[in-house]
């Protein structure tokens, strides 16, 4: 059972380049998510996907977009990859729906860490 | 909005030491609580939950209990070891949120 599987695991961009982080769960589960972690400030929310066909914004979304391709797939794109968005992304899932359960566990991918020079 | 608020770290401990790390929230409703264990290299994974108030979530010699009354989800340890090295998230979540809220994270490090 590989949970939740994310690609690629370390990445170096030139500023202005743009990439997509791929993103895969085989639990069967509703929604899924995309964070960054840097230093000091914890876990931040880009964007989610309480159910498959619907995505929505988090806490910190401007310069990324995200496409939930099917059920398993939720992937997170940078236009134009900026400084700022060096960090550690992370992918997760939970079986949800997100609306009507708060009991769920979240399930979180290896993570992909990204340098943007 | 919920927030959730972690004691600041980093901590730490001798191999054996008493381990409390603590954690308290504000939210709108009746919240899950969570704490999940990051270790290095590696993404977070659950540690142990609690889904109604006074409930205690345990796992791996870790507990912790639900208080409503002082909205409180204190993370103890009787006896630490090398290997609980990590990084310790508490996390809350709500039904109709969509999403869960984390902690910044408080970092532990137990030398023996």
């Amino acid at each position: 059972n590989a949970g939740v599987t994310q690609t690629p695991k370390f990445q170096v961009l030139k500023t202005g380049q743009s990439m997509t982080l791929q993103c895969a769960q085989d639990m069967n589960h509703n929604s899924m998510y995309w964070y960054r972690q840097d230093p000091g400030m914890g876990l931040r929310l880009i964007y989610y996907s309480a159910s498959e066909g619907t995505t929505d914004k988090g806490e910190v979304p401007n310069g990324y977009n995200v496409s939930r391709l099917n059920k398993r797939e939720f992937s997170l794109r940078l236009e134009s990859a900026a400084p700022s968005q060096t960090s550690v992304y992370f992918c997760a899932s939970r079986k949800g729906p997100a609306q009507l359960v708060s009991t769920d566990t979240q399930y979180f991918g290896p993570g992909t860490r990204l340098t943007v020079l | 909005g919920d927030s959730v608020t972690q004691m600041e770290g980093p901590v730490t401990l001798s191999e054996e030491a008493f381990l409390t790390i603590n954690c308290t929230y504000t939210a709108t409703g009746y919240p899950s609580l969570f704490w999940y264990v990051q270790y290095p290299g590696e993404g977070l994974q659950l540690l142990l939950k609690a889904t109604k108030a006074d409930d205690k979530g345990s796992n791996k010699g870790f507990e912790a209990t639900y208080r409503k009354e002082t909205t409180s989800f204190h993370l103890e340890k009787g006896s630490v070891q090398v290997s609980d090295s990590a990084v310790y998230f508490c996390a809350l979540s709500e039904a109709g949120a969509g999403k869960s809220t984390f902690g910044d994270g408080t970092t532990l490090t137990v030398k023996p």
